[in-house]
């Protein structure tokens, strides 16, 4: 089974801290994508970043930064010297392929309060 | 380039009603994905949609149902609806393993 773990359900820090929001998965295939979503008050879900199962680089965007490694199955997410506008839901996701059906799951999503 | 839009924004129903919450995908695009956010629940998986057929569902009863309309477009129906029903449901476009492409979502009021 395909399972998407976001322990933390949400975090509140003040402007400009560092921030890290963990997501752990689990899954049997060998191919398979990872993704990161913001989710702000507005409730339409924004795209991050895409992450395949072959490529473990670390990825750094701004203020963003993606820590993938495959050893913990872990693609931990970063913001560094956070702002207010940071403040909204985040969810990791998994796609795989299973008998040609790309079926995406979804973790609980962790909600970041950011105080000025 | 349009993105993927929902219609209605809010819908608000009584017990034991029919909904039906529509979704025009990114062009191009030939998968639609719905999903029930809760409160408190993330993001559920419902159903996918691929060329026109269901190709998956989630844990969910058979009254939540819908389909794909040549255009791609689709529509989710829920049939019998219950209290908790009563959530945000965002439709999602996509191809294969691309990112998947969300809609601002249909909050769903059942009263």
């Amino acid at each position: 089974a395909q399972k998407v773990t976001q322990a933390q359900t949400e975090i509140s820090v003040v402007e400009k801290e560092d921030v890290t929001l963990d997501c752990v998965y689990e899954t049997r295939d060998t191919t398979y994508y990872l993704f990161w979503y913001k989710q702000p008050p507005s409730g339409e879900l924004v795209f991050l970043i895409r992450r395949n199962s072959f490529d473990e680089q670390n990825e750094i965007s701004g203020r963003y930064s993606w820590n993938f490694q495959k050893s913990t199955s872990s693609f931990n997410f970063t913001i560094t010297a956070s702002q207010v506008v940071d403040s909204a839901v985040y969810f990791c996701a998994l796609i795989f392929q299973s008998g040609g059906s790309y079926i995406p799951t979804f973790g609980r999503g962790t909600s970041l309060i950011v105080h000025p | 380039e349009a993105g993927v839009t929902q219609s209605p924004t809010h819908l608000i129903k009584t017990r034991g009603q029919q909904a039906t919450l529509r979704c025009s995908p990114i062009s191009g695009h030939t998968s639609v994905y719905w999903y029930q956010q809760a409160l408190g629940l993330g993001l559920q998986f419902l159903l996918w949609y691929d060329e026109g057929e269901e190709r998956n569902r989630g844990n969910f009863p058979p009254r939540f149902s819908g389909r794909q309309f040549p255009n791609y477009s689709s529509e989710l129906n829920v049939n019998a609806l219950e209290l908790e029903d009563s959530a945000l449901y965002l439709c999602a476009s996509g191809l294969n393993n691309s990112p998947l492409h969300f809609g601002n979502g249909t909050r769903l009021t059942v009263t």
